[in-house]
């Protein structure tokens, strides 16, 4: 079945530090890549996507790329600011799944603090 | 503005209640889903619905139910046979099976 692997959690960095939180995925098809990012008591928002291997997903200063040969999605931003404390999920959604099996799969979700 | 609206914000009731949690999207999209979320936990599915009238269950439907009979509505009950209630839910629809979801803001639901 399809699995999202996130880096354990939780991340602390000082503001305008250099961010990277892993995404690895399994899948049985052709996935479509996501991140959401979720601010405390609020729901998730999603930050950005990318269909297709090598697409560049970015929104907000960050940015994710499609990376088939090491099926691997990590977030990345240059300059995190203290607004970017929240947690951070990765999903997929895989376009070859059978019937019943074309949902969202999550990770467990990274838990981000920037300090200023 | 279109989006996904949940109510209430928070929800309290007494164990042994039944108690629906609304969810209404006027995103005009044709699919619709409840997630579970627990402290410090990722999402969990509860049911789906691809299309007006009819829906599925997802990784933990026990004690739970939904309806969809409007395409812009998808309520969602929690029974007694729930054992473990208290948590945060969440509402999410989509244009299609394949396409990115988007979530409303939650409802905090606490039984005692």
């Amino acid at each position: 079945g399809n699995s999202v692997t996130q880096m354990e959690g939780p991340v602390t960095l000082s503001e305008e530090a250099f961010l990277t939180i892993n995404c690895t995925y399994t899948a049985t098809g052709y996935p479509s890549l996501f991140w959401y990012v979720q601010y405390p008591g609020e729901g998730l928002q999603l930050l950005l996507k990318a269909t297709k291997a090598d697409d560049k997903g970015s929104n907000k200063g960050f940015e994710a790329t499609y990376r088939k040969e090491t099926t691997s999605f990590h977030l990345e931003k240059g300059s995190v600011q203290v607004s970017d404390s929240a947690v951070y999920f990765c999903a997929l959604s895989d376009r070859g799944a059978a019937f019943g099996n074309e949902k969202l799969t999550f990770g467990t979700g990274t838990r981000l603090t920037i300090i200023p | 503005d279109g989006g996904i609206t949940q109510s209430p914000k928070y929800l309290f009731r007494k164990e042994g209640q039944n108690v629906t949690l609304s969810c209404e999207q006027n995103l005009n999209h044709d699919a619709m889903y409840w997630y579970r979320q627990d402290p410090g936990q990722g999402l969990r599915l509860l049911y789906y619905s691809q299309i007006v009238n009819d829906f599925q269950k997802g990784d933990i439907a026990e004690g739970y139910s939904v309806s969809r009979e409007k395409k812009e509505s998808f309520p969602l009950t929690v029974t007694s046979a729930q054992k473990n209630p208290t948590a945060f839910y969440l509402c999410a629809s989509s244009k299609g099976r394949y396409y990115e979801q988007y979530f409303g803001p939650g409802t905090r639901l606490t039984v005692t």
